[in-house]
């Protein structure tokens, strides 16, 4: 079936230092993708999007880059900071109708200072 | 706005109960949607509404219900509760990608425990 998946589970870094968290996609009908942050005993918080016409798109310390052609997506974060520390979800839908989101497993950041 | 509103936060159920996790939403959304998160794991859907009136299922809808019969409100049904739905429960909403933007505003999530 469709299904989305992480490569790293957990991901360690060092205050300062860029991250980058992967997400691999399976359905190759996939027209949305958007990440997702986690915090601790909260819901997930809207962290950036973007479309299978786009290839890259960039936010406030944070890109998303999609490579259609190994159906791989990626979420950066510059100069990583402590409360950045979260698990991030990478979610992907077929840009029905229904909006569906389907999420991946997730990928724990550890922020060091 | 207060976003997406769920009651309760936390309840136990014994084996056997029934309950009703409330979401209401004050954004005026059409799309909703109920996931379940298991310890460590991702979303997964349980059930999802494109208006008032029209329900469908998810990944996971077996041991559930709901009803959408406005557009603020979206109640998830636990009917004989068993210890495998012990879970996160988050709703979320969503103006759908035809307003811009596919985002789905989430909860805070109900934690629920059946013992």
């Amino acid at each position: 079936g469709e299904s989305v998946g992480l490569h790293l589970p957990t991901l360690s870094v060092q205050e300062g230092d860029n991250s980058i968290i992967n997400c691999a996609y399976s359905n190759s009908a996939s027209d949305y993708f958007i990440w997702y942050k986690q915090e601790s005993g909260k819901g997930p918080q809207f962290i950036i999007d973007i479309r299978s016409n786009m290839d890259k798109r960039q936010g406030q310390r944070v890109t998303v880059l999609l490579n259609k052609t190994v159906k791989h997506l990626s979420l950066q974060i510059a100069a990583t900071q402590p409360g950045d520390s979260a698990v991030y979800f990478c979610a992907e839908s077929d840009g029905g109708a229904t909006n569906k989101l389907i999420f991946g497993t997730g990928t724990l950041l550890a922020v060091q200072p | 706005n207060a976003g997406v509103t769920q009651t309760p936060k936390f309840r136990i159920l014994k084996i056997g109960q029934s309950m009703t996790l409330q979401c209401t939403q004050d954004m005026n959304h059409n799309y909703m949607y109920w996931y379940r998160q298991d310890p460590g794991m991702g979303l997964k859907l349980i059930y999802y509404s494109v208006g008032a009136g029209i329900t469908d299922k998810g990944e996971v809808p077996n041991g559930y219900n709901v009803s959408r019969s406005t557009t603020e409100d979206f109640p998830l049904r636990l009917e004989l509760a068993a210890p495998s739905q012990t879970s996160v429960y988050f709703c979320a909403s969503s103006e759908g990608l035809a307003g811009g933007t596919g985002e789905l505003f989430f909860g805070e999530g109900s934690r629920l425990t059946v013992l």
